[in-house]
């Protein structure tokens, strides 16, 4: 079975200032890895993912993640963030060999403020 | 054009009606889900189908009953709906692993409030 650990619940911070979402997994296979983003009252949108090759992965929004295979994490990060990168972060992993249950982690709520 | 599109955005129900949620992807993707989004914001799976075959069903009450007349649509039936079962629910599609396309596409989610 594969779970997600998103230690942090709320990460403040000021506009303009760097951010690092922290997430990481546990699966017995090779996962696929996922950042979600969910701004307020709205769906999910895909901000990056992980599939293969080259470990650093840029999404969009100025986001991008690097997936540590020894330390089994696909922390987030962003140089600058901006007011309107305020929303609801999900990172989320899939097992390779059976893409049928995309996992998700319980979220992490990015309060950016002026 | 939406890719994956549920309808109704919102839904305010009594306790113990019956109600349907719908939703339809344009993807051509073989794979439909449905998720629950709880008070707290966890996502989990409810159900999967796959070209209208039912692939996962997640320990979910048997007052919900997924149904998919074709690969393109996922409904969800809810019977004697209960407080708990309020909560957002999304409808999601994905196509198997082909190279760098994979991933999940998202529905905005249905906003079900039992009173």
């Amino acid at each position: 079975a594969q779970s997600v650990t998103q230690l942090d619940s709320q990460v403040p911070v000021f506009e303009e200032a760097p951010v690092e979402l922290r997430c990481n997994y546990s699966s017995s296979v090779s996962v696929y890895l996922f950042w979600y983003v969910q701004y307020p009252n709205q769906g999910l949108q895909l901000l990056l993912k992980y599939l293969s090759g080259s470990t650093l992965v840029k999404g969009i929004n100025g986001f991008e993640a690097e997936f540590n295979k020894s330390q089994t994490s696909f922390h987030l990060r962003k140089p600058s963030v901006h007011i309107s990168d305020t929303a609801e972060y999900f990172c989320a992993v899939i097992p390779v060999y059976n893409t049928d249950k995309l996992i998700f982690g319980t979220g992490t709520r990015l309060q950016v403020f002026p | 054009d939406t890719a994956v599109s549920q309808t109704p955005k919102y839904l305010v129900t009594q306790m113990g009606n019956d109600k349907s949620i719908k939703c339809e992807q344009n993807l051509g993707h073989d794979t439909m889900y449905w998720y629950k989004q709880d008070s707290k914001k966890f996502l989990k799976i409810m159900f999967s189908y796959n070209n209208k075959e039912l692939i996962i069903n997640e320990t979910v009450p048997n007052r919900f009953s997924p149904k998919s007349p074709d690969k393109a649509h996922l409904n969800l039936h809810i019977n004697s709906l209960e407080l708990g079962d309020s909560a957002v629910y999304f409808c999601a599609s994905s196509q198997v692993v082909t190279g760098d396309n994979y991933g999940y596409t998202f529905g905005s989610g249905t906003r079900l409030t039992v009173v």
